[in-house]
């Protein structure tokens, strides 16, 4: 069973779109993360929940609005997709959300390109 | 601002040892972390340091200087497997939050 899974994998589209990226984590974990990372590899977080509460937005685009219906899910949305938006996008959850050795699991990434 | 450097590849040999460096510029520190992420798949976790020192786990160890703001992860007899960019991350100290700041990452190829 995978601990952390995201759909779908792969994302083509056209600019202008609006897409959605699904997360789901059995772990039992109470935070969940939206991690973006670039053509360069560099991993940057977007947004953390825990237990269905926002609490870290970093300056992300309004564009992006992501929802978490349960602990246990956490989606993104993104409205009027551009060609910057092209990453890979990789979702995460751990336990706890202010433990300091708290490591994260992430799910296997969805490669979103925007044409 | 926080800022992390890390090599941006290295390259070693099948049974080597490779020690790849990462230092750290933050208003204060909260626990280091290195995750492996093999080409087209997910980081995951190798090995977090919060006091000075060598934490050994296996073939990896991960040493940590608070006063230098530096951190090494040290791969013994190299395996093919070891292929992978290694990324460290340091908890950002500015909040009571699990908010990760990653470094570029250190793609390491190992040859035979």
């Amino acid at each position: 069973d995978t601990a952390v899974s995201q759909t779908p994998k792969y994302l083509v589209t056209q600019m202008g779109n609006d897409k959605s990226i699904k997360c789901e984590q059995n772990l039992g974990h109470d935070t969940m993360y939206w991690y973006k990372q670039d053509s360069k590899k560099f991993l940057k977080i977007m947004f953390s929940y825990n237990n269905k509460e926002l609490i870290i937005n970093e300056t992300v685009p309004n564009r992006f609005s992501p929802k978490s219906p349960d602990k246990a899910h956490l989606n993104l949305h993104i409205n009027s997709l551009e060609l910057g938006d092209s990453a890979v996008y990789f979702c995460a959850s751990s336990r706890r959300e202010a433990a300091t050795n708290e490591k994260l699991f992430f799910g296997s990434g969805t490669q979103l390109s925007v044409l | 601002g926080q800022n992390i450097d890390q090599p941006t590849e290295m390259t070693a040999t099948e049974g080597a040892i490779v020690q790849i460096n990462c230092t750290y510029q933050t208003s204060g520190f909260n626990g280091l972390f290195w995750y492996q992420q093999h080409a087209g798949e997910a980081p995951t976790f190798l090995s977090y340091n919060v006091l000075d020192g060598l934490e050994e786990k296996g073939r990896f160890s991960s040493f940590l200087s608070r006063s230098k703001g530096y951190s090494y992860l040290l791969l013994k007899e190299l395996q093919m497997k070891d292929s992978a960019s290694y990324l460290c991350a340091v908890r950002d100290p500015g909040g009571a939050t699990n908010k990760l700041i990653f470094g570029t990452g250190t793609l390491l190829a190992v040859q035979p």
